[in-house]
């Protein structure tokens, strides 16, 4: 079975613009979830979507939105960047079942911002 | 709210030594744990999990034992090798919790192993 993609792998944008990144998660899941990894705040939980709503979210400000299509695959925006948005942005996939779920990560996203 | 803590490092290592990396945990509910490992520009693997105290998950010769009683999941590897080199972050999913659904992590142990 293919693993979580994401793309683009590495990006460069300014401050002020927007940025969209995508997650295809692998076949059969249907929960994708977005986090941020910084070297000073290590990994921070973004959102969760499943079947096309978002089930929960982190403590992120409103700049960081997301959507997620009939397929599954999952798209992350963050509209007017910061410098401080430069981060690799991790994408996980997951059965979502009546027990315990184990996310599965695709190789990330690097953002870097100007 | 949820958090783990686990030791940063660098921790520094011969090759063939005993590995332990503590973690310890705090959940308001029946947390799941995991340990995951990131390699040096890749995305987050999962190394293994345990669902239930006293479970042990194991994988590559790593082992980590669900231990309720004082809320850790300590990894161990009796002897590690170079390829081992990477970050390990220690996690947990709780959803019982009341807080967000998403895992909670430790800082990441960066582990150097040299020949």
């Amino acid at each position: 079975k293919a693993g979580v993609t994401q793309t683009p792998r590495y990006l460069i944008k300014t401050r002020g613009q927007q940025v969209t990144l995508s997650c295809s998660p692998i076949s059969g899941h249907r929960s994708v979830s977005w986090y941020q990894q910084t070297p000073g705040q290590g990994l921070q939980f973004l959102f969760e979507y499943f079947s096309e709503t978002q089930r929960n979210k982190g403590n992120f400000p409103g700049r960081f939105s997301g959507r997620q299509f009939s397929n599954s695959r999952s798209e992350m925006n963050v509209s007017t960047l910061e410098l401080g948005d430069s981060a690799l942005y991790l994408c996980a996939s997951s059965l979502v079942t009546a027990g315990s779920r184990t996310q599965y990560f695709g190789p990330g996203t690097r953002l870097l911002v100007l | 709210g949820d958090s783990v803590t686990q030791m940063e490092g660098p921790v520094t290592l011969s090759e063939e030594a005993f590995l332990t990396i503590n973690c310890t945990y705090t959940a308001t509910g029946y947390p799941s744990l995991f340990w995951y490992v990131q390699y040096p520009g890749e995305g987050l693997q999962l190394l293994l999990k345990a669902t239930k105290a006293d479970d042990k998950g194991s994988n590559k010769g790593f082992e980590a034992t669900y231990r309720k009683e004082t809320t850790s999941f300590h990894l161990e590897k009796g002897s590690v090798q170079v390829s081992d080199s990477a970050v390990y972050f220690c996690a947990l999913s709780d959803p019982g919790g009341g807080g967000a659904d998403g895992l909670t992590f430790g800082k990441g142990t960066h582990l150097i192993i040299q020949p």
